[in-house]
């Protein structure tokens, strides 16, 4: 089945630093890329959709310049949360829309962002 | 906006069936998922409503109306493993024909023995 990829599973990195995490989606072509985050015993809150080849859009409160996304391609999304902050600290999942309709959409494993 | 709503938590016993209901308010209803996630996973896809109308896959069974933004997930003969949140999602499409796809807060399922 459609599969999409996401690493790292896990980081841990200092506060200030950036962190990139890649989603790729293996056996098909993801035109549009949707991105989560979640907080502990919370729901995956839409960050962004990205779109391969034009910029991305935003959910309302989600800061732009801070988690930048990009979609170069039809098998890849990258989200690099820049100056991280031990409040970024998240559970954050990207999702693919899969080719028909019923069958919905895909998710990544997810990586668990830890800022220190 | 959107608006989705369902219990924060449920417990049920072992064997028994359950049933977690999904309100939900969205301008451009394009249909309507359950999914299932374990603590620390990704969202595995259960079952998926655009009709009015039941949806059964196995132990797992979906409803929906969408004259009253209702769904429900009927989970039967559950076992411990069925110990998870149960996530209702709502495809909604925008201007501009894209969709996007909402999450409810999640209800948190304990089957006891």
């Amino acid at each position: 089945g459609a599969v999409v990829s996401q690493h790292p599973s896990w980081v841990i990195c200092k506060s200030g630093t950036s962190v990139k995490i890649e989603c790729r989606s293996l056996d098909f072509q993801a035109t549009t890329m949707f991105w989560y985050r979640q907080f502990p015993k919370q729901s995956l809150m839409l960050m962004a959709t990205s779109n391969e080849g034009s910029k991305a859009t935003y959910e309302q409160g989600v800061e732009k310049d801070k988690f930048l996304i990009n979609h170069a391609s039809l098998t890849l999304s990258t989200l690099t949360v820049t100056s991280a902050h031990p409040e970024d600290s998240s559970f954050y999942i990207c999702s693919a829309r899969l080719p028909h309709a019923q069958d919905g959409y895909t998710f990544g494993s997810g990586t668990r962002l830890t800022v220190v | 906006g959107q608006n989705i709503d369902q219990p924060t938590e449920m417990t049920a016993t072992e064997g028994a069936i359950v049933q977690i209901n999904c309100t939900y308010q969205t301008s451009g209803f394009n249909g309507l998922f359950w999914y299932q996630q374990h603590a620390g996973e990704a969202p595995t896809f259960l079952s998926y409503n655009v009709l009015d109308g039941l949806e059964e896959k196995g132990r797992f069974s979906s409803f929906l109306s969408r004259s009253k933004g209702y769904s429900y997930l009927l989970l039967k003969e559950l076992q411990m493993k069925d110990s998870a949140s149960y996530l209702c999602a709502v495809r909604d499409r925008l201007s501009g024909g894209y969709n996007k796809l909402i999450f409810g807060a999640g209800t948190r399922l304990a089957v006891h023995p």
